[in-house]
Order: structure tokens, then C-alpha cells, then sequence
């Protein structure tokens, strides 16, 4: 009865490689979101999707691609791993319009590109 | 662009004592929310305070909101062993929900 669950939790590779994540919510909600925790726990938002469609797209390479298939479900895909996108990527989800905006929080996948 | 800043950016304290961070933020915004991240696992949402707000309580949590100073503070009675964490601020500002996080206070608290 996870909430948000992500999936792989670990993922290891080498660079130039692509790779996807995957992340699920059952909690109902409309909106979800990926964030990027660096290895100074810094947390940066990357993208948030509102029934499907993209509503936030910060500064982020190209090279990761979010899609959203259903409401429940926000993957995301990254072309031609680099070093430097060795990180902690959560998924979190909420419902807009509730007046309460709290974000529900996957446990992280943690990539580590080598 | 960074929203929030925390500090201190450590604290260790002995159990039963309490704990105190604070938050600075830079822009006007609608509602300021702390978070707690245990050692290798997500974030829990631990209280969310709006704009028009000043204190709130939940459990042995208290957090204030000073929108003129733009600071906030996160207050933890009574702290206990399970309460060592690393705490987030995060603000929302504008209409997408967009959470825009500190760094980061990591709270030790010895038994």
C-alpha cells in the first residue's frame, strides 16, 4: 500500500548509457513531480506534470525526457548519462487545488554513473 | 534560484532538550512547509504554515511565520533519539505549487 513508489531504487551505469525511472502514486493525486537531491542533499525541482500535461520545466538538459502516460504515473528517461547526473532523484506527488499543496515523497532512486 | 536558507546548518542536542531552526526566504510567498529526511530515505511532509498564518502546532512540532522578517521557525519539544533527521524548509510562490527548497539543517539528537 506504498503511496509513491519509484523504481529501480539503485541504478548503476556508465556513462553515455540511457536509462529510465520509473514512478507510480496511488494516492489519487493530480500532480507530480521529480526532484533532484544532489550529494550535498541540495533538492532542486526538474519537472512537475498536471494531468499529464508538463506545468514546470526547470533548467534541465535536454537529455531527460519526464512522460506522463496517466495521471498515476510520471517516468523519467535520460539520454547519454554524464558524471555529473549521479544523484538522488525523488518523485513526489500532490493534489492542487486543496488549499493544502503538500508534497508526498517517494524513497529516491539513487543513480550513480560511472 | 535557492528560496530558502536554514540555519543553523547542524545542531546536536541531548534528548528531552529542545530543538530550534530557522528559516530565511528571499520572495513574497503563499505558504511555507518544513520536511524531514531521514538518512537514505524520502522526505515527510511535517507541517505547512500559509502566508496569512503566524504559528501553528502539531504534536511536539511549532512553527512560526514572520513574513515581514521572511523567516520562519521550526521549534521540536522534548526531542527524542527518532528526531535526528535532516530538516527542510521549502516555499511555495505563484500558482504551479513549485516547492523550492533550503539546504538543509541536520539534527543529531543524542540519547
Amino acid at each position: 500500500d506504498t503511496a509513491v513508489s519509484q523504481t529501480p531504487k539503485y541504478l548503476v551505469t556508465q556513462m553515455g548509457n540511457d536509462k529510465s525511472i520509473k514512478c507510480e502514486q496511488n494516492l489519487g493525486h493530480d500532480t507530480m513531480y521529480w526532484y533532484k537531491q544532489d550529494s550535498k542533499k541540495f533538492l532542486k525541482i526538474m519537472f512537475s506534470y498536471n494531468n499529464k500535461e508538463l506545468i514546470i520545466n526547470e533548467t534541465v538538459p535536454n537529455r531527460f525526457s519526464p512522460k506522463s502516460p496517466d495521471k498515476a504515473h510520471l517516468n523519467l528517461h535520460i539520454n547519454s548519462l554524464e558524471l555529473g547526473d549521479s544523484a538522488v532523484y525523488f518523485c513526489a506527488s500532490s493534489q492542487l487545488g486543496t488549499g493544502g499543496e503538500t508534497q508526498y515523497f517517494g524513497p529516491g532512486t539513487r543513480l550513480l554513473v560511472l | 534560484s535557492q528560496q530558502g536558507e536554514e540555519d543553523p546548518q547542524a545542531l546536536s542536542i541531548q534528548e528531552g532538550e529542545n530543538a530550534t531552526m530557522n528559516c530565511s526566504y528571499k520572495t513574497s510567498i503563499n505558504n511555507l512547509q518544513w520536511y524531514r529526511q531521514n538518512s537514505g530515505r524520502g522526505l515527510v511532509h511535517l507541517i505547512l504554515i500559509r502566508s496569512n498564518e503566524r504559528e501553528k502546532h502539531s504534536g511536539r512540532l511549532r512553527v512560526t511565520l514572520d513574513t515581514s522578517k521572511k523567516s520562519s521557525s521550526l521549534l521540536i519539544t522534548a526531542s527524542r533519539a527518532a528526531d535526528t533527521a535532516s530538516y527542510f524548509c521549502a516555499t511555495v510562490a505563484g500558482a504551479n505549487s513549485k516547492l523550492t527548497f533550503g539546504k538543509g539543517i541536520t539534527l543529531s539528537v543524542r540519547p
